[in-house]
């Protein structure tokens, strides 16, 4: 199974409001990541976790707080967002070693988000 | 200039034609490719990943890597109306921490019946 799940589908949030992004996967990856892409172009990395720390942090601005609660689970939270961060937000894992010689990247169905 | 460079298309084909998708890069340092096919307001699904350079099948899709040339391509026999998404080239270096992917633009496909 290369399932990853992300909830929830679709969610529309005011510029105060605060919410989550969630994501699981059951395959026993060590790295996950959290992408955002915009209507045709292709998904922009975010962020890297691999052994639940983070390992990459692409110059996000901090409205964007991502979370690795075990090595099951992905949240990003978000608070204060402005509607040019309305997106698809695409969570992905892979496996990963101490090298760095991740394998196969599977990404989750995303959550659309829109920002009012 | 952009490190994965890939026609964004449109690319419209006939039921049961052969299409060929590509995408050309310039770092050397690239050591694993993959292709994925996205459907309109969904994931990236995973649907060839290859090391270095050779052929690799599965089913009607054929992927070939040719590191020489910094070329890779996407082969889909029998194309079929199903096909129709955007397919991503992505590929990476062979230690590189958190295994970032450098994606190519995406070439949108549409299969007509």
């Amino acid at each position: 199974d290369t399932e990853v799940t992300q909830t929830p589908k679709h969610l529309v949030m005011g510029m105060t409001n605060k919410k989550s992004l969630k994501c699981e996967q059951h395959m026993g990856h060590r790295a996950m990541y959290w992408y955002k892409q915009k209507a045709k172009k292709p998904p922009e990395l975010m962020f890297v976790y691999s052994y639940e720390k983070l390992s990459i942090n692409e110059s996000v601005p901090s409205r964007f707080s991502p979370e690795c609660p075990n090595s099951s689970l992905l949240n990003l939270h978000l608070h204060a967002l402005q509607p040019e961060d309305s997106a698809l937000y695409l969570c992905a894992s892979s496996q990963d070693s101490p090298s760095g010689r991740a394998g196969e990247q599977y990404f989750g169905p995303g959550t659309r988000l829109t920002v009012t | 200039q952009k490190e994965v460079e890939q026609d964004p298309g449109p690319l419209s084909v006939p039921e049961g034609a052969i299409v060929s998708l590509n995408c050309t890069y310039s770092n050397s340092a690239f050591q694993y490719f993959m292709w994925y096919r996205q459907y309109s307001r969904k994931g990236p699904e995973l649907l060839m990943y290859t090391y270095s350079s050779g052929n690799k099948e599965d089913g009607r899709f054929t992927a070939q890597v040719d590191k020489s040339s910094k070329y890779i391509s996407l082969f889909i026999r029998d194309s079929q109306p199903s096909d129709s998404a955007t397919y991503l080239c992505a590929m990476r270096g062979f230690y590189n921490q958190g295994g970032k992917l450098i994606f190519g633009q995406g070439t949108e496909l549409s299969v007509k019946p």
